[in-house]
């Protein structure tokens, strides 16, 4: 069975600092998809980074960076200049290339400090 | 289309009762999804609809819920003989049936047993 693993159950960053979330994954498989969501208070989850493992090349969405490592399934998030409306629950979401479901870690609450 | 919709928002019922929540999912998405996530918890995949196809369920799915897709488009999650342990935020999400496509997510439907 996959499993997702986010050890850190909150991190907090100074506005405009960059901080980095981490995930680990452990799988079988050699093809899959890594995301990164994000659940504000209002509850409503908003895709953030997708990664696909058979790309080598690290995913980028502005502000938004990830470190993926296969060899060592992990998947960390970077966020660059953190702003206010970054304060959320961030989590780490595993999907197999022919799945349906996903599997999604424990979060991690993100507090950005003005 | 404004995104996955779900009905009602908050839901109060005695132990015992019966509830059912919609959810209403993007509508050109032929994916639909149910998950529960409970606090400080990811959300845990419940069920899938390829159309109105339930392909698959999780072992968290006991006897007491059953969840539908009649035509394709929306869905319901019915919930019977509540129990307090029932107690989450149930969250529907839905996607294309392409492989490297993501999960859109409701707002969810908080359901409390008292």
């Amino acid at each position: 069975a996959q499993t997702v693993t986010q050890s850190q159950p909150e991190m907090s960053v100074q506005e405009a600092e960059t901080v980095t979330l981490s995930c680990t994954y452990d799988t079988s498989e050699s093809d899959y998809y890594l995301f990164w969501y994000k659940q504000p208070p209002s509850r409503q989850m908003i895709l953030v980074i997708r990664q696909e493992a058979y790309k080598q090349q690290n995913a980028t969405e502005n502000r938004f960076s990830v470190n993926f490592q296969k060899a060592a399934k992990s998947f960390s998030l970077k966020i660059s200049d953190s702003q206010l409306g970054d304060a959320a629950m961030y989590f780490c979401a595993y999907r197999r290339f022919t799945g349906n479901q996903f599997y999604f870690g424990t979060g991690t609450s993100l507090t950005v400090i003005p | 289309d404004t995104g996955v919709s779900q009905n009602p928002r908050h839901k109060i019922t005695k132990r015992g009762q019966n509830v059912t929540f919609r959810c209403d999912p993007i509508s050109e998405h032929n994916r639909l999804y149910w998950y529960r996530q409970t606090l400080g918890q990811g959300p845990e995949f419940l069920t899938y609809f390829q159309n109105e196809a339930q392909l698959e369920k999780s072992r968290l799915l006991s006897d007491r819920f059953s969840a539908e897709r009649p035509k394709g488009s929306f869905s319901t999650l019915e919930i019977q003989r509540t129990e307090q342990g029932d107690s989450a935020m149930y969250l529907c999400a839905s996607s294309l049936s392409s492989m490297n496509t993501e999960a859109f997510f409701g707002q969810g439907t908080r359901l409390t047993v008292v």
